[in-house]
């Protein structure tokens, strides 16, 4: 079966533009979460995405934003980038998004702003 | 409010000797713990979650976790180490749909 895929694999942006990452969450999970890992920290939760519906948000920006689409994908969306944006950037996803359910990640999208 | 605290950045152990990474919590109400591992430029992999029940949670690759409710832990262990078992470690707690972790601790196991 396939994992968690993730799209583009790295990307090099400049400061002020538009970034979108794409994520294709595990066959029959229904919830895509965000995290921002910079180097050296561990991953920093951005958002829970569950049938379709933001069910969490955490401490970002509104620069950032995402949405899942009715296959349960999802895009994550960054604004104005800032060199501070620089990290690895994971998806996960989990069958029902419960806190007691394991989340599976993708590799990760390694953004770099210049 | 929820965390981990992961006290060791580093931990160096010989292959084959026991291998033991440590992990407190802070959550409100009933935690779920998880250990995760993550290799070189690649994404977490699952190890093992506690949610309830036996306080030794046995996961994947023969680690094994031990939930210590007076003392807030849940220390992740390994018998007899593996070179391969060389990575960074994550412990992370959730009461609710995310995920809080820990700064990460660096596992080297030598040959």
């Amino acid at each position: 079966d396939a994992g968690v895929t993730q799209s583009p694999t790295h990307l090099i942006k400049t400061r002020g533009q538009h970034v979108t990452l794409r994520c294709s969450p595990i066959s029959g999970h229904k919830s895509v979460s965000w995290y921002q890992q910079v180097l050296g920290q561990g991953p920093q939760f951005i958002f829970q995405y569950y049938e379709k519906e933001e069910r969490g948000r955490g401490n970002f920006p509104d620069r950032f934003s995402a949405r899942q689409f009715p296959n349960y994908s999802s895009e994550l969306n960054v604004n104005a980038l800032l060199l501070g944006d620089s990290a690895l950037y994971l998806c996960a996803s989990s069958l029902l998004g419960q806190g007691s359910t394991e989340q599976y990640f993708g590799p990760g999208t390694r953004l770099t702003v210049t | 409010a929820q965390s981990v605290a992961q006290p060791e950045d580093q931990v160096n152990v010989a292959e084959g000797n026991p291998l033991t990474v440590k992990c407190t919590y802070s959550v409100s109400g009933n935690p779920y713990l998880f250990w995760y591992v993550q290799y070189p430029n690649r994404g977490l992999q699952f190890l093992l979650k506690y949610i309830t029940g036996d306080n030794l949670v046995k996961g994947s690759y023969g680690f094994e976790a031990e939930f210590n409710k007076s003392q807030t832990s849940f220390h992740l262990k390994k018998p007899s180490a593996l070179v391969s078992d060389s990575a960074l470690y994550f412990c992370a707690v959730s009461n609710d749909y995310k995920l809080s972790f820990g700064a990460g601790t660096t596992v080297t196991v030598r040959a």
